[in-house]
């Protein structure tokens, strides 16, 4: 199975910040790969979608990219709402995987 | 009102069943590829199942091979995971969630658009 690697596993930040995250993948998966949020006690949301591409009603401060085995999710400017735990999810095969998750902590 | 709701869950002995099911309005199942996601208490998501649109295929993450089955009722507007054998390990809210699927040219790309409240599933003596 694809393993994905995503880092760091936790981040503090504060409101105003740029915020980027990770993902790498174990072999090339070009550009499957989305990105979710989820809050404590509730169902992850889905964020970006083939990597790149904003899923609809999502803020435009968040942004994805990479291909191959790379990819980055951006956040451009944290609010508070933004706090959160973030998965990236690898959709190459029909054994998808998640990375680790983030934790994005308030600093 | 777009709405999935996951139901089933429940305290087990390790070595026994338990069916989850997952009822969605019409326009949130019909012609969709559904998947179950589970997530341990304190832990990461886990992809553990998807099926097609018409049930032709499914797919399934290694360590439920052969205990668990996935299935659908497309006229009932519901999906099912039938567990057998559960293990302690298996313990975790199970999230039903559509995949609305994107595809451009030659590629086709998940998206997991509406999701449950999950249903906490516990094994243990």
């Amino acid at each position: 199975a694809i393993q994905m690697t995503q880092s760091p596993s936790s981040l503090s930040a504060s409101v105003g910040d740029r915020v980027t995250i990770t993902c790498r993948a174990s072999q090339d998966i070009r550009n499957d790969l989305g990105w979710y949020q989820q809050k404590p006690g509730k169902a992850p949301k889905l964020l970006i979608y083939a990597a790149s591409n904003l899923h609809s009603g999502v803020p435009s401060r968040f942004s994805g990219s990479g291909s191959g085995t790379d990819f980055t999710l951006t956040i451009s400017s944290l609010q508070p709402e933004d706090f959160a735990t973030y998965y990236c999810l690898q959709d190459y095969n029909y054994q998808l995987t998640f990375g680790g998750g983030t934790k994005v902590e308030i600093k | 009102e777009v709405q999935v709701v996951e139901s089933g869950g429940g305290l087990v002995q390790p070595g026994g069943s338990l069916r989850l099911s997952c009822a969605a309005s019409e326009l949130t199942f019909s012609g969709y590829w559904m998947n179950w996601v589970r997530q341990p208490p304190g832990k990461g998501l886990e992809w553990v199942a998807t099926i097609r649109a018409d049930g032709s295929e499914t797919y399934y993450v290694d360590s439920v091979k052969g205990r668990f089955t996935v299935s659908r009722d497309n006229a009932k507007n519901s999906l099912y995971l039938q567990m057998n054998s559960l293990r302690a390990e298996d313990t975790a809210v199970y999230y039903c969630a559509r995949d609305r699927g994107y595809c451009t040219g030659e590629s086709c790309y998940c998206l997991m658009d509406y999701w449950g409240q999950g249903t906490l599933v516990s094994v243990s003596s």
